[in-house]
């Protein structure tokens, strides 16, 4: 069975770290550009960040760029997401998403179940 | 990195059809035959029903089919149903080798 299990989300200060983490089974890891798409309650979904499947090309939106950094590690079939600097718009459910660019591809699929990411003082 | 505009909201009765629109530019739905289409229910992870514009995944139901005419993609749900009732979100590639989703749709069967 394809699975993406996020952790890591939680309650944190504005100005705090957080790190969030990716595990991948059921499917070749290491065949898959790996994404982060977060969800805001009131202004839908967000594409966040990317990483191809050999870490060559690493991309972010604007709005995180220079406080978010985007890793993997395909021994271990995870992906990673180190928060730094969280704002309170940074507040969302996370969401780790596969894209097959290797196979052409440029959907997502498959999807995690989120971990929520809540930025209060 | 401006998000795709889609309706905030379209309805239908059993059986009827619906269409989303989903306008970008040039630079993203315009750009590349890259679009997708996500079905999220309460409480849960988006699902993808429509990729490269119009094809459908195995196991998609035929009734939802997807279009594109220059900066301006479409989803059709035909032939309405309960379970249909739903957030529709679009996605495309972008010139920046990015991704942008649309606003989303709440579509609801009356």
């Amino acid at each position: 069975e394809v699975q993406l299990v996020e952790s890591g989300g939680g309650l944190v200060q504005p100005g705090r770290s957080l790190r969030l983490s990716c595990a991948a089974s059921g499917f070749r890891f290491d065949d898959y550009d790996m994404h982060w798409v977060r969800q805001d309650s009131g202004r839908g979904l967000e594409w966040v960040s990317g990483i191809s499947w050999n870490s060559g090309s690493i991309l972010y939106v604007d709005s995180v760029k220079g406080r978010f950094t985007i890793s993997r590690d395909n021994a271990k079939n995870s992906l990673y997401l180190q928060m730094n600097s969280l704002r309170p718009e940074d507040t969302a459910l996370y969401y780790c998403v596969g894209v097959g660019r290797i196979f052409g591809r440029n959907w997502f699929d498959p999807w995690g179940q989120g971990t929520l990411v809540t930025v209060s003082s | 990195q401006s998000a795709l505009t889609q309706p905030a909201s379209v309805s239908g009765s059993p059986g009827q059809s619906i269409t989303i629109s989903c306008t970008g530019t040039s630079s993203d739905v315009g750009g590349y035959n890259f679009v997708s289409w996500y079905q999220q229910h309460p409480g849960k992870a988006p699902k993808l029903m429509i990729y490269d514009v119009s094809k459908r995944p195995s196991g998609v139901s035929d009734r939802f089919s997807g279009s594109k005419s220059g900066n301006t993609a479409s989803l059709t749900i035909s032939g309405l149903q309960a379970e249909d009732e739903a957030d529709y979100y679009c996605s495309s590639h972008t010139t920046s080798a990015t991704y942008v989703f649309g606003t989303g749709t709440r579509v609801t069967v009356l």
